[in-house]
């Protein structure tokens, strides 16, 4: 069983105003992922790394940006939330296994922007 | 690019009844093939995936999905539906070679009592 978490869980904020979404994990994997998920869509991938100090740019265009300091720890932050920042954020982390490696996400934070 | 395709949406079914959730992806090279499903207010959860070998996948809760490469498909079953499968479905592929996964748009399975 995989451990990963996030937090908040929920979190409602006015615009403008800075953010930091946490995510973390147990299992030491050396690759993690943050994908936005709007209600009735697709998940689609904003930030990845794949290892410390190490962070790519996803397939979908986002203003929000990531570190990567710590193996288990993988932050995204938004410097100033506008209401099309409003979404559903799920981190996810793998282990290099070879062919086909899985994906764990964590619960995901429902972000509202007001 | 690689793409997924979920036919359908919404798909409802009466509990006992077959389940079935199609997946179509679009590559020349047959990729890595996964379900994952989605709990209200919770993550995904790896139902099963298909790399090489058997092209017939059992995973968990009773499902299992056939990846038939004539048809670029990997289509989800259940031979009977329980009131706990109700959550959203996602099939996603992985090209081989890459790490990235590619999502479609996913299926919200509803059970009818």
């Amino acid at each position: 069983e995989a451990d990963i978490y996030q937090t908040p869980r929920y979190l409602v904020i006015g615009t403008g105003k800075k953010i930091t979404l946490e995510c973390s994990q147990t299992m030491g994997h050396d690759k993690m992922y943050w994908y936005q998920q709007d209600p009735g869509m697709e998940l689609h991938l904003i930030h990845y790394s794949y290892g410390v100090n190490s962070t790519e740019k996803g397939d979908l265009s986002s203003e929000s940006t990531v570190s990567r300091i710590r193996t288990e720890h993988f932050p995204l932050t938004l410097e100033s939330a506008r209401p099309s920042h409003t979404s559903q954020y799920l981190c996810a982390s793998s282990h290099p296994q070879g062919a086909g490696e899985t994906q764990y996400f964590g619960p995901g934070t429902r972000l509202l922007v007001l | 690019a690689q793409s997924v395709t979920q036919l359908g949406s919404h798909v409802s079914v009466s509990e006992g009844a077959l389940v079935l959730l199609r997946c179509n992806y679009s590559s020349s090279v047959p990729p890595y093939l996964f379900w994952y499903v989605q709990y209200p207010n919770q993550g995904l959860q790896l139902l099963l995936k298909y790399t090489t070998g058997a092209t017939l996948v059992k995973g968990i809760n009773g499902f299992e999905a056939e990846f038939k490469k004539s048809e670029t498909s990997f289509h989800l079953t259940k031979p009977s539906a329980h009131m706990s499968d109700a959550a959203e479905y996602f099939c996603a592929v992985s090209p081989q070679g890459a790490q990235k996964l590619v999502f479609g748009q996913g299926t919200r399975l509803t059970i009818n009592p």
